[in-house]
């Protein structure tokens, strides 16, 4: 099984600064990881697949980067309503989900 | 837009079979596989199974011997069974669309809350 690592556990950000999240695999998994916020009550909602490419109405503030195993999600500019749980997961072999990291308002 | 909705028995026993469906709206359940994924309260999320409308099936090898999955194009529906539940199967239940397969998750649908308790 493949092992994600999301860092980290928590980020303090306050809103108008960048934030950046690091989610690492225990094995290569190319470019083949994916993205999701998570509010509370609500379901993941998918932000970036294929480790760069946004998914449909995903505001151009949130990018991604990284192959292989380092990855990243980077959030230019953040606004009230990107404080929530960011989760990676990969998809090269099954799939598995990174811990999450919380994102919070400093 | 395609719109996924769990529906099913929020309680189960232990030792029970836990059994969930999901209708698919919105859109046909043909040319595109589906998931399940559970969260227990304040952890990750865990993906259980996947299914293709013409019935193909692949499973989490961890859960592999409890899990399985089923289709009714017909309805547009995909159910999820899992049998021999114990308390450490309390989560929250998902379903979600694989574009292609392997794949990302999208659309989910919300989750519906399962817990298992005599």
């Amino acid at each position: 099984e493949i092992v994600m690592t999301q860092s980290p556990a928590t980020l303090s950000v306050s809103p108008g600064e960048r934030a950046t999240l690091s989610c690492r695999a225990s094995q290569s998994v190319s470019s083949n990881l994916a993205w999701y916020q998570q509010k509370p009550g609500q379901a993941p909602r998918l932000l970036i697949y294929g480790a760069s490419t946004r998914a449909t109405g995903i505001p151009a503030r949130f990018s991604g980067s990284g192959s292989g195993t380092e990855f990243t999600l980077t959030i230019s500019s953040l606004q009230s309503e990107d404080f929530a749980v960011y989760y990676c997961q990969q998809y090269n072999n099954w799939y598995t989900f990174g811990q999450g990291t919380k994102l919070e308002i400093k | 837009q395609v719109q996924l909705q769990e529906s099913g028995p929020g309680l189960v026993k232990p030792s029970e079979t836990l059994s969930l469906t999901c209708t698919v709206s919105g859109g046909s359940i043909s040319s595109y596989y589906w998931s399940w994924i559970r969260q227990p309260a304040g952890k990750g999320l865990e993906w259980l199974g996947r299914i293709s409308a013409s019935g193909s099936t692949s499973y989490n090898p961890s859960l592999k011997s409890r899990v399985t999955l089923s289709v009714d194009t017909s309805k547009n529906q995909f159910s999820l069974k899992l049998s021999s539940v114990t308390a450490a199967d309390t989560a929250l239940y998902y379903c979600a669309r694989n574009p292609y397969a392997p794949g990302w998750f999208d659309p989910w649908g919300q989750g519906t809350l399962v817990t298992v308790s005599s």
